[in-house]
């Protein structure tokens, strides 16, 4: 079974300039995540997606973050315009889920390789 | 606000040793409980989960639940220099409402060091 796919793995923008990511989710997995993790810190929830829904973006900073999957299977998440404080790796995530809760290893977050952004 | 706190580390063990990694969550209504492993410039990798209190082994992994005390753990016994990893301890905090799907919170993880 494939997993999380995730492009581009790296990228140097300089601040005020816009960058974009790519995310397809393990096939079937309804629900996707994208995280920013900070160096020394825990991956930090920007938005979730159930299908081609919002589930949560109430962390992502909506003046300049933007996501969107439109078909509920890949994503985009784009910066506009990137600040200094935006250098980190944004991870993205899926999980099977279900509605209602049925096994709990449905919950279980799987994550792509991740792409790392400097801003200069 | 709802926190999980590990200890930052890091944590040397020599290499053969039993490394025990501990986490606390602020939240007791916590559903789900997860491992992962992240290794230098990688993403993390589910490595245990665990649902209810008590003990789950899985191979040289153990994880621990007590949600009374709002406390889960991860042994690894027969530390190896390829465990050297930033261990993060992972909180499902219940179910959003009207939408049946889950959210984590990390902790900032737990740097471990094995050393031959």
């Amino acid at each position: 079974e494939a997993g999380v796919a995730q492009s581009p793995r790296y990228k140097i923008i300089e601040k005020r300039q816009s960058v974009a990511f790519w995310c397809n989710p393990i096939s079937g997995h309804a629900t996707l995540y994208w995280y920013q993790q900070i160096l020394g810190q825990g991956p930090k929830l920007l938005i979730q997606f159930q299908n081609n829904g919002v589930v949560d973006d109430s962390q992502l900073p909506k003046d300049r973050f933007s996501a969107e999957r439109l078909k509920g299977v890949d994503s985009t998440l784009k910066i506009q315009p990137a600040k200094l404080e935006d250098s980190a790796v944004y991870l993205c995530a899926s999980s099977l889920d279900s509605t209602p809760p049925g096994l709990a290893s449905y919950n279980e977050q799987f994550f792509g390789p991740g792409t790392r952004l400097t801003v200069l | 606000q709802k926190e999980v706190e590990q200890n930052s580390g890091p944590l040397s063990v020599p290499e053969g040793a039993i490394a025990s990694l501990n986490c606390t969550y602020s939240d007791r209504g916590s559903q789900s409980f997860f491992w992962y492993r992240q290794y230098s410039g990688k993403s993390p990798e589910l490595i245990m989960s665990i649902y209810s209190n008590g003990d789950k082994e899985d191979g040289r992994f153990t994880a621990q639940l007590n949600k009374a005390s709002q406390y889960v753990s991860l042994l690894i016994r027969d530390s190896q220099p390829s465990d050297s990893a930033t261990y993060l301890c992972a909180v499902n905090m219940g179910v959003i409402s009207g939408a049946g799907s889950y959210q984590l919170t990390f902790g900032k993880g737990t740097k471990l060091s094995v050393i031959p």
